[in-house]
């Protein structure tokens, strides 16, 4: 099955500490983003990438930190200097035509909760 | 700078009626139009785009949606609704005009309600 994958699914972490979410696709797309829904606010950019160890930071980069080592993954690392944390997370992934980009994929999300 | 807006937090109706999910945006030059479903607890489902050509697009599960240049709009619509269509509906826009990076900016959400 072609798709994009996130894990883990829910995510507990003690104030000070940083994790990783991880965010894989098969579906062959150049680029990929990260964004963070908070209830009534929609989508925020946090981070993305339209090629390999390339990434531009999106609306709400601070705290937050993000690789592209291989086409296939996009894994966002939340690190302690992010003061709100809580939040769904969720990943995408698009093609590229020329300077024009394609509808977004999504993941399933990760739900993080700061304890 | 782009920007979209949906002007209602929330749009009841009820099974069978027509519905009818408001979305308005601002670009500097042509948009790239698009709308997503997310249901409980997932991630965005795409629904249908915009991208050039005829101003009425159709997509998935018998939704549409009408380009207006002169009232920037793009507006979603189904001529009835079911009660499986209830979920948060996103409007996104991207701005064809190069303003230091090819960005998607989404609304804040409508969440639909469909009653029996």
């Amino acid at each position: 099955d072609g798709g994009i994958t996130q894990s883990p699914k829910y995510l507990f972490r003690k104030e000070g500490q940083n994790v990783t979410l991880s965010c894989e696709q098969n579906l062959n797309h150049d680029a990929m983003y990260w964004y963070r829904q908070d209830p009534g606010q929609g989508l925020r950019l946090i981070y993305y990438s339209q090629i390999v160890n390339d990434f531009q930071k999106g609306d709400i980069a601070e705290g937050y930190s993000v690789s592209r080592e291989k086409k296939e993954s996009f894994p966002l690392t939340v690190t302690s200097a992010q003061k709100n944390p809580t939040a769904f997370y969720l990943c995408a992934s698009s093609s590229l035509s020329g300077l024009q980009d394609n509808e977004q994929f999504f993941g399933p999300g990760t739900r993080l909760t700061v304890l | 700078a782009q920007s979209v807006a949906q002007p209602e937090d929330q749009v009841n109706v009820a099974e069978g009626n027509p519905l009818t999910v408001k979305c308005t945006y601002s670009v500097s030059g042509n948009p790239y139009l698009f709308w997503y479903v997310q249901y409980p607890n997932r991630g965005l489902q795409f629904l249908l785009k915009y991208i050039t050509g005829d101003n009425l697009v159709k997509g998935s599960y018998g939704f549409e949606a009408e380009f207006n240049k002169s009232q920037t709009s793009f507006h979603l619509k189904k001529p009835s609704a079911l009660v499986s269509d209830s979920a948060l509906y996103f409007c996104a826009v991207r701005d064809t005009l190069y303003t230091g990076g090819f960005k998607t900016i989404f609304g804040a959400g409508t969440r639909l309600f469909v009653k029996a």
